[in-house]
């Protein structure tokens, strides 16, 4: 059964790097059939997608993050990274790390998430 | 940027039937997606390519996309369905969400 799982600090201070991993366990991000990407919820505030990439192609992200926001993989632990630079109180967030059904008409849903972990960013 | 608009919140009995709306100009071009959240749990996906139920999934489940409105539809509502919900589309920027409505039951 597959599982996506975060993992990475809670706690990261204004100005800095927020950086979290997603494992993915039960399939292969090497999977042609799939993409993966990230998902956001702020408290209190409903969900914001931050990017989503297809092994073969570049990550492709949010405008409204695609400035501070970067994602990278490494197929050899089956794995997806997150990195977003120069943080603000704005985004303290549960993060989730999500698989993505792409269909040929473009677009696609979401249909495994992880579980989500919360990052607070607060000195 | 690109909208999409739920109620706030949406309240019904135990058996009856929850409808929950998704507004968006452009969603008669798109595919909805529709998912629950509870507290503490991993999303789940309830509803995609509008009206299609994801394995394990339900039947009391079902959606539905006309004109610039989708809709989620929970026949026989339960307790346990008792989360936020929020549905989900794509523009040429990305993915977009719905506001999420809480359905208590």
């Amino acid at each position: 059964q597959l599982q996506l799982q975060e993992s990475g600090p809670g706690l990261v201070k204004p100005s800095e790097t927020l950086s979290l991993i997603c494992t993915v366990s039960g399939d292969s991000i090497s999977n042609s059939s799939y993409d993966w990407g990230w998902i956001r919820q702020p408290p209190g505030k409903g969900l914001e997608w931050i990017g989503t990439f297809h092994y073969t192609r570049s990550p492709y992200y949010s405008p409204s993050l695609k400035s501070r926001v970067a994602i990278s993989v490494d197929r050899s632990k089956n794995q997806f990274s997150l990195k977003l630079s120069s943080v603000t109180a704005a985004d303290t967030a549960i993060y989730y790390c999500v698989r993505l059904v792409e269909l040929v008409r473009g677009g696609g849903y979401f249909d495994y998430w992880g579980q989500g972990t919360l990052v607070t960013v607060s000195s | 940027s690109y909208e999409l608009t739920q109620p706030p919140s949406v309240s019904v009995s135990p058996g009856q039937t929850a409808s929950i709306t998704c507004s968006g100009d452009k969603l008669r071009d798109t595919y909805v997606s529709w998912f629950q959240l509870r507290p503490g749990q991993a999303p789940v996906l309830v509803i995609y390519q509008d009206a299609k139920r994801p394995s394990g999934i339900p039947a009391r489940f079902s959606g539905s996309n006309s004109g610039n409105t989708a809709t989620l539809t929970i026949t026989g509502t339960q307790g346990t369905d008792e989360a936020d919900y929020y549905c989900q589309t794509w523009d040429i920027s990305g993915a977009v969400f719905g506001g999420g409505t809480k359905l208590a039951v």
